[in-house]
């Protein structure tokens, strides 16, 4: 079946510090992926999304570029703040119809030091 | 205005007890979903519905049961509640087949099993 896989579990940085998030997925075909952040007592909100080999998703200078090659869809961001705190979830489905499953990875916590 | 509304936001139950967590989403959505969330599993699938019929279920157990009286509603039974039922739920919705399906998450409602 389909999977996600989330390599780092929690990630500590400081002000300013760039960040990578690894993100590889297994799948069939052409899925479509997303992340996601998870704040303090809220629900996951996607922070965006690609459908297409090459694509960049981006939002509040985070961005990934879905890579069918490598399977892998990383987010990154030049320079965190302190108010990105809170972790992350990449995540995958399937455009199919009938297909209304979606698979999350184990996400990453991030906590950045101000 | 909140999107999807969950009910109730905390809950305290005793062991062996039975409780209703309640769902429902104003985004007009057809598809709506019940994930869980604990920090043995941080976000696990548990069912997808459309058009009030289920699509896939991804829970082992029978003591979880989703009932959809209508359309935008999605409500979870749990009987015969277990200490490790401890978790918090969070109920989401997408529009699936016109291609904007990324899930909107509800607040999640908090359930502690004594």
């Amino acid at each position: 079946g389909d999977s996600v896989t989330q390599t780092e579990g929690q990630v500590a940085l400081s002000e300013e510090d760039f960040l990578t998030i690894h993100c590889n997925y297994s799948a069939s075909g052409y899925p479509t992926l997303f992340w996601y952040v998870q704040y303090p007592g809220e629900g996951p909100q996607l922070l965006f999304r690609a459908s297409r080999d090459k694509e960049k998703g981006s939002s509040r200078g985070f961005e990934a570029t879905y890579d069918k090659g490598t399977t892998s869809f990383h987010l990154r961001k030049a320079s965190v703040q302190e108010s990105d705190s809170a972790v992350y979830y990449c995540a995958l489905s399937h455009r199919n119809t009938g297909n209304y499953k979606y698979v999350f990875g184990a996400g990453t916590r991030l906590k950045v030091i101000a | 205005d909140p999107k999807i509304i969950q009910k109730p936001k905390y809950l305290v139950a005793v062991t062996g007890s039975e409780k209703i967590l309640i769902c429902e989403q104003y985004l007009g959505h057809n598809a709506m979903y019940w994930y869980r969330q604990s920090a043995k599993k941080p976000l696990e699938f548990m069912f997808s519905y459309s058009y009030q019929k289920l699509m896939d279920n991804q829970t082992a157990s029978s003591r979880f049961q989703p009932q959809s009286s209508k359309k935008n509603h999605l409500d979870l039974q749990i009987t015969a509640l277990k200490p490790d039922d401890s978790a918090t739920y969070f109920c989401a919705s997408s529009q699936v087949g016109t291609g904007d399906y990324e899930q909107y998450f509800g607040p999640g409602t908090r359930l502690t099993v004594l």
